[in-house]
C-alpha cells in the first residue's frame, strides 16, 4: 500500500524560501519507473502541477515556475523535497505530493495516490 | 505550456448522465486522466489512459478521447458524485491540468 505525507511550515513570509518534504512508503525511488510529483491548489481554485522527479533523477518543472523550483530526492529516507524561492501571497495554497505512474514509453503519466496535502500561507 | 479547457460547472439530476468535456489542441493524440475531488479531500483518479478505471471506481464512470476533446461520462449519476472534476494530460515534458468542472447533482 502506497502512502505519502507532506510536511513543512504552515506560514512563510514574502520573499522567503519554502521547503516542503514528502515522506512516502510502499515503493522505492530506487526502483525503475517510480516517480513523485508536487501539485498545489490555491483556496477555491484549480489544481496546478509544479514538479516531478523520477528514480533516475530525471526532473520536470512547470514552465511558469521553473526558475523558482527545485525538486530533489533522498532515497535512503524515502523522501522528496520541493523548494520554492521568493514566496509571494499568491503562492498561498494546499501543496500535495503524489505518486506518479508512467506507462507506454512515458506517454501516460498520472497521479494514482495523493497525500493529504499541507496548507501554506504566505503573509508578513 | 499546454492548455486544457473545461466548463466551469455542470448540473444534472440524480439518475441522469453527466458528460464533462476537456478540450486541447490535438488532445486525442495524448492520453488523458480524470480526477474527482470532494470538498476538503485530496483528488482521486477515476479514469486514466483515456478509458481505464482504477480498481474501486464504479462502472458508471467512463472516459473517451478523440480529436480535440476528451469526455468523462458518469452514467446514472448519484448524489455522491457531486464534486470537482479535473482532466490531466502529459505534454512531452510537463503535466497539464484542466481548470476543473464543478458537478452539481440535484
Amino acid at each position: 500500500q502506497i502512502t505519502l505525507q507532506e510536511s513543512g511550515p504552515t506560514l512563510v513570509k514574502p520573499t522567503q524560501t519554502l521547503t516542503l518534504t514528502c515522506t512516502f512508503s510502499g515503493f522505492s525511488l530506487k526502483t525503475s519507473g517510480e516517480g513523485v510529483g508536487w501539485i498545489r491548489q490555491p483556496p477555491g481554485k484549480a489544481l496546478e502541477w509544479l514538479a516531478l522527479i523520477y528514480w533516475d533523477d530525471d526532473q520536470h518543472y512547470s514552465p511558469s515556475l521553473k526558475s523558482r523550483l527545485t525538486i530533489t530526492k533522498d532515497t535512503s529516507k524515502n523522501q522528496v523535497v520541493l523548494t520554492m524561492t521568493y514566496m509571494d501571497p499568491v503562492d498561498t495554497a494546499t501543496y500535495y505530493c503524489a505518486h506518479t505512474v508512467t506507462m507506454i514509453r512515458g506517454r501516460v503519466r498520472y497521479m494514482d495516490v495523493w497525500g493529504k496535502g499541507t496548507t501554506v500561507t504566505v503573509s508578513s | 505550456s499546454y492548455e486544457l479547457t473545461q466548463p466551469p460547472s455542470l448540473s444534472v439530476s440524480p439518475g441522469q448522465t453527466a458528460s464533462i468535456t476537456c478540450s486541447g489542441d490535438k488532445l486525442g493524440e495524448k492520453y488523458v486522466s480524470w480526477y474527482q475531488q470532494k470538498p476538503g479531500q485530496s483528488p482521486v483518479v477515476v479514469i486514466y489512459q483515456d478509458t481505464k478505471r482504477p480498481s474501486g471506481i464504479p462502472e458508471r464512470f467512463s472516459g473517451s478521447n478523440s480529436g480535440n476533446t476528451a469526455t468523462l461520462t458518469i452514467s446514472g449519476t448519484q448524489t455522491v458524485d457531486e464534486a470537482d472534476y479535473y482532466c490531466q494530460t502529459w505534454d512531452y515534458t510537463t503535466v497539464a491540468f484542466g481548470g476543473g468542472t464543478k458537478l452539481t447533482v440535484l
